[in-house]
């Protein structure tokens, strides 16, 4: 079956620039992640949703960064105003987390480069 | 979630077993082990879970020691496509929210 996905899988933008990233989770799974990736570094956690609960935004990293989800379906990541030091790879996935095992499934991000 | 250690890095042979360590000497009785991994430029991919008994699937073989203090993941027969970044994350079942990646093992398969 289909798995996350995301687009754009680049955006190129210039410093000060709105960007808006895009995800499409697996149906059915009830919570989605965004995590971001800079070079050479590990996963950072940015945000989580989980059904209709308030979203877990403790790891948004300044007021610039906001994110939506349309119920269980897609959610779109938005950085206003880019610097420089957002540049990385935004990564966001998806699990059913109903009590299971709750294996995160990962789409293949985008890669954001801010000039 | 308990620590976990696991070595910097790793090299194996294509067509050997890799056998990747971790030490999860904090683990408590609820928290299951959980492998990923990242190929360079896409995003994690969940390999195996296991709980205390040894685990088996298409991808890999967990080995957990009796005192679950440390797990083993195996590739059986590595090829140049596992060389990747291994994580070994520890969590309890049906928790919730964000995992925790620590630094991994980078596994370079050599042919």
């Amino acid at each position: 079956g289909a798995g996350v996905s995301q687009s754009p899988s680049n955006k190129v933008t210039e410093k000060g620039k709105d960007v808006e990233l895009r995800c499409d989770p697996i149906s059915g799974h009830t919570a989605l992640y965004w995590y971001r990736q800079r070079l050479g570094q590990g996963l950072e956690f940015l945000i989580y949703f989980q059904g209709n609960s308030a979203p877990d935004k403790s790891g948004l990293p300044s007021d610039r960064f906001s994110a939506e989800r349309t119920g269980e379906s897609v959610s779109t990541l938005t950085i206003q105003r880019t610097q420089q030091e957002d540049s990385a790879v935004y990564l966001c996935a998806s699990s059913i987390d109903r009590g299971g095992a709750n294996e995160q499934f990962f789409g293949p991000g985008t890669r954001l480069t801010v000039l | 979630d308990a620590k976990t250690t696991q070595p910097t890095s790793m090299d194996c042979a294509e067509g050997r077993a890799a056998n990747l360590p971790c030490n999860h000497s904090t683990i408590s009785g609820n928290e299951y082990v959980y492998w990923y991994r990242q190929i360079h430029s896409q995003g994690p991919q969940y390999i195996i879970h296991g709980l205390k008994n040894n685990e088996t699937n298409e991808m890999a073989s967990l080995i957990i020691t009796e005192d679950r203090k440390s797990s083993t993941l195996i590739l059986p027969h590595a090829t140049l496509r596992d060389t990747a970044v291994y994580y070994c994350i520890v969590r309890a079942r049906g928790s919730q929210g964000n995992l925790i990646f620590g630094k991994g093992t980078k596994l370079s398969v050599k042919p």
